[in-house]
């Protein structure tokens, strides 16, 4: 079966620091793959995605991902938080026109 | 682009009444909509998938007569809450997708509405 795991429920980290939010997933294959953020009472916004190719992601506010395939990990990144960083992330695989896997999500707080 | 909008944003009501949910699409047309819900601090737990014009497929364990969808057109999706109980207090977050390619191969890429919070008495 399809699955994500996040085992970072809570992460606090300092603003200024750097960032590496852990997920792992279960699948048959190599699915896409997908991290999200939420802000409190939001929708989600995709931060970057990884289908194939270069398993350095690139996305949007200073976040990056790495695909590994040997872990079946897909770990999110930043080297330097802002306080604005602060939100729920989600971790999802999917493939083709197949529903998206969520993790359970990882709560971020900003230290000042 | 992409933009996907849900109303109400939130909404309370009494214990036995329906309440209807909207998700649109507002610039592009969605082949396939998908309804979310999500408990406090808790992941998405999808409820469903709707492609327009035919019967929404339901996840295992979602009473279908209780949530009832409705995909009339390309661009709008509801989700009804029938007869809503307490327990069905929640944050529903809807999302349009739309073909895309990704390394030659198709793949609908989802776009999330800002969610409706549900407080049933």
């Amino acid at each position: 079966a399809q699955s994500v795991t996040q085992p970072d429920i809570h992460i606090t980290v300092s603003e200024g620091a750097s960032l590496e939010l852990r997920c792992n997933y279960s699948y048959g294959a190599t699915p896409y793959l997908f991290w999200y953020v939420q802000s409190p009472g939001q929708g989600l916004q995709l931060l970057l995605k990884y289908f194939s190719g270069d398993t350095l992601v690139q996305g949007i506010k200073g976040f990056e991902a790495e695909f590994k395939r040997s872990q079946s990990s897909f770990n999110l990144r930043k080297p330097s938080v802002h306080w604005s960083d602060a939100a729920e992330y989600f971790c999802a695989v999917g493939k083709g026109a197949q529903k998206l896997v969520f993790g359970q999500g990882t709560r971020l707080t900003i230290n000042p | 682009g992409a933009v996907v909008s849900q109303h109400p944003s939130w909404v309370i009501c009494k214990s036995g009444t329906s309440v209807k949910i909207e998700c649109r699409s507002l610039d592009f047309q969605a082949t396939t909509m998908f309804w979310y819900r999500q408990f406090p601090k808790q992941s998405l737990m999808l409820m469903a998938t709707s492609n327009e014009g035919s019967k929404a497929t339901y996840e295992q364990g979602v009473e279908k007569d209780k949530f009832l969808i409705n995909h009339a057109s390309l661009t709008l999706s509801t989700l009804t809450v029938t007869s809503a109980h307490p327990e069905d207090s929640s944050f529903y977050i809807c999302s349009a997708s739309r073909p895309g390619l990704a390394g030659g191969s198709s793949y609908n890429e989802q776009f999330f509405g800002p969610g409706t919070r549900l407080t049933v008495l």
